[in-house]
């Protein structure tokens, strides 16, 4: 199946500080990929679709200015959390669709940690 | 009432059981169905797309219902590698592309 990377796997900061986090799709080009964020014990919350070359689509109650997303090319997206608070402390996973088929193809995540 | 609704869980059998996972979703524009497996702290992976005319998959059967708006899947003879968290997810197309998630339904198979 398709591969799509995240970078990276894990961070740990400060409260204050921004954090960015890289999504590619490596074998395919996607025109959409989708932010999700998952606290323990509870299903992935869709943040925001990133479309290629135009803005993010955000889901209602993410802050976009708070969580940037930038999708500058056909294989990368990435989401940008702006001056980072404990909690904001999540998994937070990126995915990429196939138009063929509407299948997602997930990234490993990322495990932010804000101190 | 949420968009994708699951069995709360979570679901302990012995090895060898069968197992049926239930899920219904409120949006009749619905277009494509999929169930999810997602292992603690990973990403989720696709385990079977879901159809009208049923999918089965090895151990794995999907069906779809819909009229009842209800998608299920049966895992037979299930082994302890099929512990898991099982997602039901739906996808809508009105006016845009999106996916909505079930809660998940967390399986242990034990030995």
């Amino acid at each position: 199946g398709a591969v799509v990377s995240q970078h990276p796997s894990r961070v740990i900061c400060k409260s204050g500080t921004s954090v960015k986090i890289e999504c590619r799709s490596l074998d395919f080009q996607a025109t959409t990929m989708f932010w999700y964020r998952q606290f323990p014990k509870q299903s992935l919350m869709l943040m925001a679709t990133s479309n290629e070359g135009s803005k993010a689509t955000y889901e209602q109650g993410v802050e976009k200015d708070k969580f940037l997303i930038n999708h500058a090319s056909l294989t990368l997206s990435t989401l940008t959390v702006t001056s980072a608070h404990p909690e904001d402390s999540s998994f937070y996973i990126c995915s990429a669709r196939l138009w063929a088929n509407n299948e997602q193809f997930f990234g490993p995540g990322t495990r932010l940690t804000v101190l | 009432r949420k968009e994708v609704e699951q069995d709360p869980g979570p679901f302990n059998v012995p090895e060898g059981a069968t197992v049926a996972f239930n899920c219904t979703y409120s949006n009749s524009a619905s277009q494509s169905f999929f169930w999810y497996r997602q292992d603690c702290r990973k990403e989720p992976k696709l385990l079977m797309s879901v159809y009208s005319s049923g999918n089965e998959d090895g151990r794995f059967t999907a069906q779809l219902n819909r009229a009842s708006q209800y998608i299920s899947l049966l895992i037979r003879d299930s082994k302890l590698s099929d512990s898991a968290t099982y997602l039901c997810v739906v996808n809508l197309n009105t006016g845009g592309f999106k996916t909505i998630f079930g809660a998940g339904t967390r399986l242990f198979v034990k030995a």
